[in-house]
């Protein structure tokens, strides 16, 4: 079975600094990748994912992502955030063997940017 | 740009009653799911539908859950008994294709029961 960790269940950070939101996954098998986020009373929005090729994944809004087989992570970095990254971003798995596209969530992060 | 989207936005319901809650998916996608949060905890999934099926369900989805395409463009899930532990998020999703792993996210029905 698979599960993600997400350590921080909240982030606050001034505007314009760098921020880093955690996530860890476990599975007996290879994965996929994503993070999600939530604006206030909007659905869950891809923001970037993983399937295959580089380990390092950017989103068209500044925030990236790298893979770490080995350390089992796929942390979300912004190097200067905007009021407006302000909302609850979300990693999440699916297993990669096909045939089963659920995604597994882990229990979210407020991001909160104060000016 | 399409999105999926949900009614009612919050539904309040007795223990036992029944509900549905409607989804209007993205008029071109083939696959959809339900996934529900509880307060402060995970996102979870609950059921996929590809072909008028379910390919696949959850622990969670026992027989008081059914889901439904009943037209063409809503997708519905009932819960027939509801209880207490259901109250939660639900929120609906679908995709074009399992090969991108895109799915787009609805914004969610508050389901409340008293």
């Amino acid at each position: 079975a698979q599960s993600v960790t997400q350590l921080d269940s909240q982030v606050p950070v001034f505007e314009e600094a760098p921020v880093e939101l955690r996530c860890n996954y476990s599975s007996s098998v290879s994965v996929y990748l994503f993070w999600y986020v939530q604006y206030p009373n909007q659905g869950l929005q891809l923001l970037l994912k993983y399937l295959s090729g580089s380990t390092l994944v950017e989103s068209i809004n500044g925030f990236e992502a790298e893979f770490n087989k080995s350390q089992t992570s796929f942390h979300l970095r912004k190097p200067s955030v905007h009021i407006s990254d302000t909302a609850e971003y979300f990693c999440a798995v699916s297993d990669n063997r096909g045939g089963s596209e659920k995604l597994v969530f882990g229990k979210g992060t407020k991001l909160t940017v104060n000016p | 740009e399409p999105e999926v989207t949900q009614t009612p936005s919050h539904q309040v319901t007795q223990m036992g009653q029944e509900v549905i809650l409607r989804c209007v998916p993205i008029s071109n996608h083939l696959y959809f799911y339900w996934y529900r949060q509880i307060l402060g905890q995970k996102v979870e999934f609950l059921v996929s539908f590809y072909n008028n099926e379910i390919s696949e369900k959850s622990e969670i989805f026992d027989d008081q859950f059914s889901v439904e395409r009943p037209d063409g463009s809503n997708f519905t899930l009932k819960i027939r008994s509801t209880k207490l532990e259901d109250s939660a998020m639900y929120f609906c999703a679908s995709s074009w294709d399992l090969s991108s792993y895109e799915q787009y996210f609805g914004p969610g029905t508050r389901l409340t029961v008293t």
